[in-house]
C-alpha cells in the first residue's frame, strides 16, 4: 500500500530533551515536506525537500532541523524542544513534478512537550 | 499574516442536503487550488483541485467553485452524506513555490 509512515505518533517529552520524528514513504517520491497543525493557524510548512541532499526552510522553520541522506526518510530533528513546539506535526510526499502539488500525508505525530 | 482564510471554523447540514464550504484568499499570485478532508486521528487527504485559469471543476458529488475577481473559493457537496462528517482544508500553491498555504479549516458535521 502506497503511504507515507511516521514514527511516534504520539510523544510527551521535556524541555531540552533532542528528539527526532522519523517519516518514510514508499511511493519513490522527489518532494517531501513537513507541516505542523496549530488550532486557528490550519498548516504551516517547516521544511521541505526537492530530492537527495536538498532541503529548504519553510514558513516556521525555528527551532528545527532536517535531512533527507535517502530518497524514502525524511527524519525531523527537534534539537532542544520548547512548549511552543507542542503541536500535530504531518509529513508530507509528492512527484517531483513541477505544479503537481497534491501531497499524500501521513497519519500525524501528536507532540506534547512539557 | 492568514493568506488563505476560512472564517467558519463550522458547519452543520443535514443529510441529503447541499455542504458550502468558503474559503478566501489574498495572495492573487496562487495558481493552484485545493480542498483537503480530514478525519481524527489521520492525516489530510486530497478531494479535489483547481487551476487559476478554470472556474469550475466537478469530480462527482464535489465541485470547486473559484471566483479569482472575488478571490473566492467554494466547495459543494452535493448530496451530503453522513460520511462526509469531517475537517476540510482549503490549500493554495503560490506559482512556483514549494508549498502549499493552508486555510485554518472548517469541521462539518452532516446530521442524519
Amino acid at each position: 500500500e502506497a503511504q507515507v509512515t511516521q514514527n511516534p505518533r504520539y510523544l510527551i517529552t521535556v524541555t531540552g530533551k533532542k528528539l527526532t520524528v522519523t517519516c518514510s514513504q514508499n511511493m519513490n517520491h522527489e518532494y517531501m515536506s513537513w507541516y505542523r497543525q496549530d488550532p486557528g493557524l490550519g498548516l504551516r510548512q517547516i521544511y521541505y525537500s526537492m530530492n537527495v541532499e536538498v532541503t529548504d526552510k519553510g514558513d516556521v522553520p525555528e527551532g528545527y532541523k532536517v535531512s533527507r541522506k535517502e530518497k524514502r526518510n525524511f527524519p525531523l530533528i527537534l534539537e532542544s524542544p520548547s512548549p511552543n513546539q507542542t503541536s500535530l506535526y504531518f509529513c508530507a510526499s509528492r512527484p517531483g513534478l513541477a505544479g503537481a502539488n497534491v501531497l499524500t500525508f501521513g497519519a500525524g505525530s501528536r507532540l506534547t512537550v512539557l | 499574516d492568514q493568506q488563505v482564510k476560512q472564517n467558519s471554523p463550522s458547519l452543520s447540514v443535514q443529510e441529503g442536503r447541499i455542504s458550502i464550504l468558503n474559503c478566501d484568499y489574498t495572495n492573487s499570485m496562487f495558481d493552484y487550488f485545493l480542498w483537503y478532508k480530514k478525519y481524527p486521528a489521520e492525516g489530510p487527504t486530497f478531494l479535489i483541485s483547481i487551476s487559476s485559469i478554470k472556474d469550475k471543476n466537478e469530480d462527482g458529488r464535489f465541485t470547486v467553485f473559484l471566483n479569482k475577481s472575488a478571490k473566492h473559493l467554494s466547495l459543494h457537496i452535493v448530496p451530503s452524506q453522513p460520511g462526509d462528517s469531517a475537517v476540510y482544508f482549503c490549500a493554495a500553491s503560490p506559482q512556483g513555490a514549494q508549498k502549499l498555504v493552508f486555510g485554518q479549516g472548517t469541521r462539518l458535521t452532516i446530521n442524519p
